[in-house]
């Protein structure tokens, strides 16, 4: 199965500064990389799918690239609601796997 | 807007098993099919199997097989996740979700979600 792992494990920022998170996965995924977010106590939310688009009603502020084994989540302007953590998967491969997430952090 | 509600938490002895519920409102898993996650203390999300719509069978994660079952009734709009031969590890907050199958060229990621349900499996 594919190992997707994500750097860092955690990642402190101050309110308003610009997150960038990766995520490598062990073979190509092609783009068929999605994120999502989790808020404490909350089911995850689906943020990007197809590597780099934004699902439903996701605001701009969520941007990612990458194809291939690199991948990269981006979140301008962190808010309090921003921190959370974040898990990568891919789809191109059955199983689909998971990151073992990034934890945003207050900093 | 798709909700899904799961069955309350549970407290398990090792060996023993537990089956957790999951109510769609709507036709949530006819056409887009349900997954069965699960997030252990410490740990990544885990799929562990769920039904495909494209082809109407159940497919589990290598490392679940044989020890999960996963079915649907769809008069209910219910699906239904039960684990066997519990130890320790299987203490985690499993998620239903609604998708998790590609076929004909359309992906259906994990687009709706449960609020999870708490397993612990302790002596």
């Amino acid at each position: 199965e594919v190992l997707m792992t994500q750097s860092p494990d955690t990642l402190s920022v101050f309110p308003w500064e610009r997150a960038s998170l990766s995520c490598r996965a062990s073979q190509s995924v092609s783009i068929d990389l999605a994120w999502y977010q989790q808020r404490p106590g909350q089911a995850p939310r689906l943020l990007i799918f197809g590597a780099s688009t934004r699902a439903t009603g996701i605001p701009a502020k969520f941007s990612a690239s990458g194809s291939g084994t690199e991948f990269t989540l981006t979140i301008s302007s962190l808010q309090s609601e921003d921190f959370a953590v974040y898990y990568c998967q891919q789809y191109h491969s059955w199983p689909w796997t998971f990151g073992q997430g990034t934890k945003v952090e207050i900093k | 807007q798709v909700q899904l509600v799961q069955s309350g938490a549970e407290v398990k002895k090792p060996g023993s098993s537990v089956k957790v519920s999951c109510k769609a409102s709507g036709d949530a898993f006819t056409s887009y099919g349900v997954s069965w996650l699960r997030l252990a203390p410490g740990q990544g999300l885990e799929w562990m199997g769920g039904i495909n719509p494209f082809s109407g069978t159940t497919n589990y994660a290598p490392e679940f097989q044989g020890r999960v079952s996963i079915i649907a009734d769809e008069s209910t709009s219910t699906a239904y996740m039960e684990l066997n031969s519990l130890r320790s590890e299987d203490t985690a907050v499993y998620y239903c979700a609604r998708g998790g199958f590609c076929g004909g060229g359309t992906c259906f990621l994990f687009d709706f979600w449960g609020r999870g349900t708490l397993v612990t499996v302790s002596s």
